[in-house]
């Protein structure tokens, strides 16, 4: 099974900040046909998990610009700049490259 | 607008069964990799189980493989999750997830989830 790590698992950052959470997987998300299926998701509290960006980099529609993936291989990272109160819940990664799909652990984001 | 909603959720005793629905609408589902995913209390995502689209293709995680099938009713948009020999770490919300996959047999990410569904394993 591919074994997605997340750092950190908790983040408390200040509105207007940026914060950063690392994931990384234990081989290659890189398919055959080119794409790398690497996504991100947010668990806002008492909510379902939300898609946020998929394939590394793409942006889901209407998703704020402050948003960005960025990553290749094995190493990926989520950066959310300028955070607002809104931006609050747990942060997963996912590879969706091999069976079993399989989750990061999790990042809690907290603001200030 | 697409719609996810589960059904099916209990509190059963070690060793019983259960079956969830997730009705699915406002997309082609029969295009679609349908997937469930649990959180157990206080802790993450877990995938458990996949279906491709025509149905004729299924995964699972082994924590369930042999206990849990999943299955799917394309005239029905409907996707099911049959669970048996419920153990007490099988006590979480499950959730139906929408891949945005429409292929023979494919897997990507989960562009669509229900608002989840709780079951309780415990005597």
């Amino acid at each position: 099974d591919i074994v997605m790590t997340q750092s950190p698992l908790s983040l408390s950052v200040t509105p207007g900040q940026s914060a950063s959470i690392s994931c990384k997987s234990s081989q290659s998300l890189l398919d055959s046909n080119g794409k790398t299926y690497l996504s991100w998701y947010l668990q806002k509290p008492g909510q379902s998990p939300q898609l946020l960006i998929y394939e590394v980099s793409s942006r889901l529609s209407g998703l704020p610009d402050r948003f960005s993936g960025s990553g290749s291989g094995t190493d990926f990272t989520l950066k959310i700049s300028r955070v607002e109160a809104e931006d609050v819940g747990v942060y997963y990664c996912m590879q969706g490259a091999d069976l079993p799909l399989t989750f990061g652990q999790g990042t809690r984001l907290d603001v200030k | 607008e697409v719609q996810l909603l589960e059904s099916g959720g209990d509190f059963v005793q070690p060793g019983g069964s259960l079956r969830l629905s997730c009705a699915a609408s406002g997309f082609t589902f029969s295009y679609y990799t349908m997937s469930w995913v649990r959180q157990g209390p206080g802790k993450g995502l877990e995938w458990v189980s996949g279906v491709i689209a025509g149905g004729g293709s299924t995964h699972y995680a082994d924590s369930v493989k042999g206990r849990f099938t999943i299955s799917r009713d394309n005239s029905k948009s409907t996707v099911y999750l049959e669970m048996n020999s419920l153990r007490g770490e099988d006590t979480a919300v499950y959730y139906c997830a929408k891949d945005d996959c429409s292929g023979v047999s494919c897997y990507t990410h989960f562009d669509h989830w229900g608002q989840g569904i709780l079951v309780t394993v415990s005597s």
